[in-house]
């Protein structure tokens, strides 16, 4: 059985990068599908950021492309979030997803990032 | 960019009963690209529907999706207090890639 598991710091400064990874298990990250991170804040409900490839290729929301990088790390099953020059307006409950046929078909349970002084 | 808009924006019904919950696109959507999710309190989104009617692994027939075009549904009949939840309905398509509805929250009462 699939699972994503989101992990990383739980509070960011203004300005800094927030990075954050999700560990896949039960299934590899090597199969033909997608992997994106979407993120849940009270203000702007459910934003999608971006989705990687086994392959390294990437989408990005445009408007965060600016901000965003998203890499694959194959021999250890999992992906990441790098999301830099973050302010208030990023906090929120962040989700790792595997995507399926144009849906996001499993998720991780979400972690959430404040981003304060 | 297509915006989703789902109506109502709260519903309150009794057991047993059928809710219907509604998803309008600024732009035409292919049946391939619409699917609903649940939200319950606290938990992580769960896909229920993709290509607007195919029920994800695991989703009871009490739940059906119909529509095309600008206008898409999402019944669930004999609602149980299970039900209780948010749910959002989502496009893939043009950047960015995947958009979601504001959501519809359900009362089970």
């Amino acid at each position: 059985q699939v699972q994503l598991q989101e992990s990383g710091p739980g509070l960011v400064k203004p300005s800094e990068t927030l990075s954050l990874t999700c560990a896949v298990s039960g299934y590899s990250i090597n199969n033909d599908n997608w992997w994106s991170w979407v993120r849940q804040s009270p203000g702007k409900g459910l934003e999608w950021i971006g989705e990687i490839h086994h392959s390294g290729s990437t989408n990005y929301n445009p408007a965060l492309k600016s901000r965003v990088n998203i890499l694959v790390d194959r021999s250890k099953n999992q992906f990441s979030l790098k999301l830099s020059s973050v302010t208030a307006a990023d906090t929120a409950v962040y989700y790792c997803v595997r995507n399926g046929n144009a849906c996001l078909d499993v998720w991780g349970k979400g972690t959430t990032v404040t981003v304060s002084s | 960019e297509s915006v989703l808009t789902q109506s109502p924006g709260t519903l309150s019904v009794s057991p047993g009963e059928r809710a219907t919950l509604y998803c309008r696109a600024s732009q035409s959507v292919s049946r391939w690209d619409l699917a609903w999710y649940q939200q319950k309190a606290g938990q992580a989104p769960r896909l229920l529907m993709y290509a607007v009617s195919i029920r994800a692994t695991g989703i009871p027939d009490r739940f059906s999706g119909s529509g095309s075009g600008t206008d898409f549904t999402l019944t669930i009949h004999r609602l149980e207090p299970e039900d209780s939840a948010v749910y959002y309905c989502q496009q893939y398509g043009t950047p960015p890639l995947y958009t979601f509805g504001q959501g519809t929250r359900l009362d089970i009462k």
